[in-house]
């Protein structure tokens, strides 16, 4: 069975462009959620998406967004970059079961110029 | 909110040693996961723990969860070079109804031959 990806696997840009990433879910997997790596702050939740639904949002700001289309497909959209916001990106999707367990991607890592 | 706490953020081993790595959680919770993490890669699932004095093992790492403690270990037997990498415990937030993972803080694991 393949497992959760993502693209692109890098990426640069400047401050002030936006950016778009992709993650495509195990087969079978309805809940995709997204998390940001950094060495200040740890790996920390931005938001989860099931049935093209946001179930839960973490403590990011509007710059940060989502989507998810009924393939189960998600991306994330960061608009306005910061400095700050140069990070590994990780996307991890959930089988339909009563326990949760996330299988994580590859990541993606964003540097910001 | 919850809180994840992890101790001690880095550990020296020789092969061989025994040591264990705590994680500590500020809210009821019976969900916990743990998680590796290898330099530049992304998180891979080691084990996942649902209810109180669960127990797994796998290998030479075995992982326990006390919720009435809001404390699960991680036991490290006979440490071997392979298993240097980076370890996160990660508590269920929301206990089941969304998957969104708060983590800890990790422990940077490097053993020595």
């Amino acid at each position: 069975k393949a497992g959760v990806t993502q693209t692109p696997r890098y990426l640069i840009k400047t401050r002030g462009q936006q950016v778009t990433l992709s993650c495509s879910p195990i087969s079978g997997h309805r809940s995709v959620s997204w998390y940001q790596q950094t060495p200040g702050q740890g790996l920390q939740f931005l938001f989860e998406y099931f049935s093209e639904t946001q179930r839960n949002k973490g403590n990011f700001p509007g710059r940060f967004s989502g989507r998810q289309f009924s393939n189960s497909r998600s991306e994330m959209n960061v608009s306005t970059l910061e400095l700050g916001d140069s990070a590994l990106y990780l996307c991890a999707s959930s089988p339909p079961s009563s326990y949760n367990e996330q299988f994580f991607g590859p990541g993606t890592r964003l540097t910001v110029l | 909110e919850l809180k994840v706490e992890q101790n001690p953020l880095f550990l020296s081993m020789q092969e061989g040693k025994n040591y264990t790595i705590y994680c500590n959680y500020s809210t009821t919770s019976d969900r916990l996961y743990w998680y590796r993490q290898d330099p530049g890669k992304s998180l891979e699932s080691l084990f996942v723990l649902l209810s109180n004095g669960a127990v797994k093992q796998e290998g030479r790492l075995m992982a326990s969860l006390d919720t009435k403690a809001r404390l699960s270990t991680l036991h490290i037997t006979a440490a071997v070079h392979d298993l240097s990498a980076t370890y996160f415990c990660a508590v269920d937030e929301v206990g089941g109804a969304t998957n969104k993972l708060i983590f800890g803080t990790g422990t940077l694991l490097a053993v020595q031959p």
